[in-house]
């Protein structure tokens, strides 16, 4: 299956500072990237759309000020959660959809943890 | 997009075959079906799609039936590294978005 990577895989960071997460897609382009999250022992949270060269659509509840998307190409997506405090503490896991194949295949996930 | 239905947990042994069976009564007409693996700490795996009928792959097949209002995800033989989360996801609306539902909890004991 295709292959899509996320950068860093786990990351500790004090609260007050953003954090930024990479997600390619290594071996197709995707126009459309998503940004889930994920607490212990739930199922995965849709938080928004990432579309390539335009703004991000994002899900009721989610504060687009505070999850910053970007998709400046079509194998890059980028997610920056802003002033991070504790409880935004989870596991963020992005996907890339494959036109192609018309199938999303996720990344391997980032490990957020807010001190 | 079309909600679905999964059973929490199954239990199985080493070596059995296994069904999940999902149901999604609202689906559309358009809608495909897709099945996705997830292990504790990882993100989900595709495992298979299909839209009718029966599909199949080295990793397991797909049973759709007529109405499509159901489907069944089965897995030959399975071994203990099996043991994971399953979900069924359908609904590919001009937005593409995948809603996961809560998934079933397969447990595979020797």
């Amino acid at each position: 299956g295709a292959v899509v990577s996320q950068h860093p895989s786990r990351v500790i960071c004090k609260s007050g500072t953003s954090v930024k997460i990479e997600c390619r897609s290594l071996d197709f382009q995707a126009t459309t990237m998503f940004w889930y999250r994920q607490f212990p022992k739930q199922s995965l949270m849709l938080m928004a759309t990432s579309n390539e060269g335009s703004k991000a659509t994002y899900e009721q509840g989610v504060e687009k000020d505070k999850f910053l998307i970007n998709h400046a190409s079509l194998t890059l997506s980028t997610l920056t959660v802003t002033s991070a405090h504790p409880e935004d503490s989870s596991f963020y896991i992005c996907s890339a959809r494959d036109d192609s194949r018309e199938t999303q295949y996720f990344g391997p996930g980032t490990r957020l943890l807010v001190l | 997009l079309a909600k679905t239905t999964q059973p929490i947990s199954m239990d199985s042994y080493e070596g059995q075959e296994v069904n999940i069976t999902c149901s999604h009564n609202n689906i559309a007409t358009n809608d495909y079906i897709t099945w996705y693996q997830q292990f504790p700490s990882q993100g989900p795996r595709f495992i298979i799609q299909g839209y009718k009928t029966k599909v199949t792959n080295e990793v397991a097949s797909l049973f759709i039936p007529a109405d499509r209002k159901s489907s069944t995800l089965s897995l030959p033989r399975v071994s203990l590294s099996d043991t994971a989360v399953y979900y069924c996801l359908v609904g590919v609306d001009s937005s593409y978005k995948l809603i996961f539902g809560s998934g079933t909890r397969l447990l595979v004991r020797p």
